[in-house]
């Protein structure tokens, strides 16, 4: 079984501060991540995604995300938030080599000028 | 490129009425999807397909329908519409097992 986290289901942070959304992953085998971002009245679309390699990965519009296996987590970080970052965030996990993704309740980020 | 195309875009049904969601993708994905978004609940797997002619059960299947006749389509029935199945749904398709979902603009159901 897989399952997904996210603490929060809103997050408000002023321009330019950091912008950390939470994840937390919980899969019976290893497993692929991903954060998709959803601006309003459209679909969502891929922001990043973890399979191999580098634990660290780097996604569009300055955002990214690091997988840590003793943690089960995979944080969504932004240095500097902009007001175009305002929307609402997916955290996602797809068991490698199986056909189902689950994603987690969301995150909307609130931007504040 | 269109990507993944939804049909219709909006739709008031009464209780009982039936209705099809038509999803199109002009990408050659093997594996299709639907899924539905509630407030607070994310978005839940309804059915899925891996290829022309086969589907599965998602986490939420009951009171839809769904057909994949031909690859680059996927259709989401409902027989009798309850007002729980109020809903944006969402379709979306990848290359294989990869997890990357390209998804659609969303079809908004109010089921009255």
């Amino acid at each position: 079984a897989q399952s997904v986290t996210q603490l929060g289901s809103h997050v408000s942070v002023s321009e330019g501060a950091l912008v950390l959304l939470r994840c937390n992953y919980s899969s019976s085998v290893p497993p692929y991540l991903f954060w998709y971002v959803q601006y309003p009245n459209q679909g969502l679309q891929l922001l990043l995604k973890y399979t191999t390699g580098a634990t660290l990965v780097k996604g569009i519009n300055g955002f990214e995300a690091e997988f840590k296996k003793s943690e089960t987590s995979f944080h969504l970080t932004k240095p500097s938030a902009h007001m175009s970052d305002a929307a609402e965030y997916f955290c996602a996990v797809s068991p490698r080599g199986y056909q189902k993704v689950t994603f987690g309740t969301g995150t909307k980020l609130q931007v504040i000028p | 490129n269109a990507g993944v195309t939804q049909t219709p875009k909006f739709r008031v049904l009464k209780t009982g009425q039936s209705m099809t969601l038509l999803c199109a993708q002009d990408m050659n994905h093997e594996y299709m999807y639907w899924y539905r978004q509630d407030p607070g609940m994310g978005l839940r797997l309804i059915h899925y397909s891996v290829g022309e002619g086969t589907t599965a059960k998602g986490e939420v299947p009951d009171g839809y329908n769904v057909s994949r006749l031909k690859k680059q389509n996927f259709l989401l029935g409902l027989e009798s519409a309850a007002p729980s199945q109020t809903s944006v749904y969402f379709c979306a398709s990848s290359r294989g097992g990869t997890g990357e979902l390209f998804f659609g603009e969303g079809s908004r159901l109010t089921v009255l």
